[in-house]
């Protein structure tokens, strides 16, 4: 049974530049999100896919920000015009089930901004 | 709205001493009310889960958490800490009606277990 897995594990870029992030779910999970922890917090909802189908968006996904679930398969979320602030740890989720919060986390992705 | 507070980012106990990590919510609908523990450089890892069945719920590890709504607390113990439990742990809340998306979490307590 392999978990969650993300890619990469860590990045470092400059401001301005653009990054991509890729989780790939559980295998027959049909759900996933995307989650983001900055130090000293917990983590904070980013958005929601259920298949390939994108359901929902916090508010803290600024339009620099996409995320695409094109096969219901594996994930990515893409940052645009990288700021300093959006250095943060970017965690990917998975889920079978519905409205239990029952999450399976990947490891995260670090990004720094410098 | 649904929120948590966790009191206390960082909590010390001596091995064999007993573990109490705190987590009081606030919720506008019946909750769900779950721990996530986080070892260094793994993922968040479900603990436990409270969905209005026994109010008192065992987890993993030894651990467990009792829901009182008259305190709207959730806190966590363990009655003898191993070293193994040194990690962060995270209270989280949810509607007992919706989806998993709306999962809050708190800020996380660190916990340090003393030889």
């Amino acid at each position: 049974d392999t978990g969650v897995s993300q890619d990469p594990r860590h990045k470092i870029t400059k401001r301005g530049q653009n990054v991509t992030f890729r989780c790939d779910p559980i295998s027959e999970h049909n759900r996933l999100y995307w989650y983001r922890q900055t130090l000293g917090q917990g983590p904070e909802f980013l958005t929601y896919f259920q298949n390939e189908a994108q359901l929902e968006k916090s508010r803290l996904l600024s339009d620099r920000f996409s995320a695409e679930r094109p096969k219901g398969s594996f994930s990515t979320l893409e940052i645009q015009r990288t700021e300093q602030g959006d250095s943060a740890m970017y965690l990917c989720a998975s889920s079978s089930k519905p409205n239990t919060g029952e999450l399976f986390f990947g490891e995260g992705s670090r990004l720094t901004v410098l | 709205a649904q929120s948590v507070t966790q009191l206390g980012s960082h909590v010390s106990v001596s091995e064999g001493a007993l573990v109490l990590l705190r987590c009081n919510y606030s919720s506008s609908v019946p909750p769900y009310l779950f721990w996530y523990v986080q070892y260094p450089n793994q993922g968040l890892q479900l603990l436990l889960k409270y969905t209005s069945a026994a109010t008192l719920v065992k987890g993993i590890n030894g651990f467990e958490a009792e829901f009182k709504k008259s305190e709207t607390s959730f806190h966590l113990t363990k009655p003898s800490a191993h070293m193994s439990d040194a990690a962060e742990y995270f209270c989280a809340v949810s509607p007992s009606s919706g989806s998993a998306r709306q999962l809050t979490f708190g800020s996380g307590t660190q916990l340090t277990v003393l030889p």
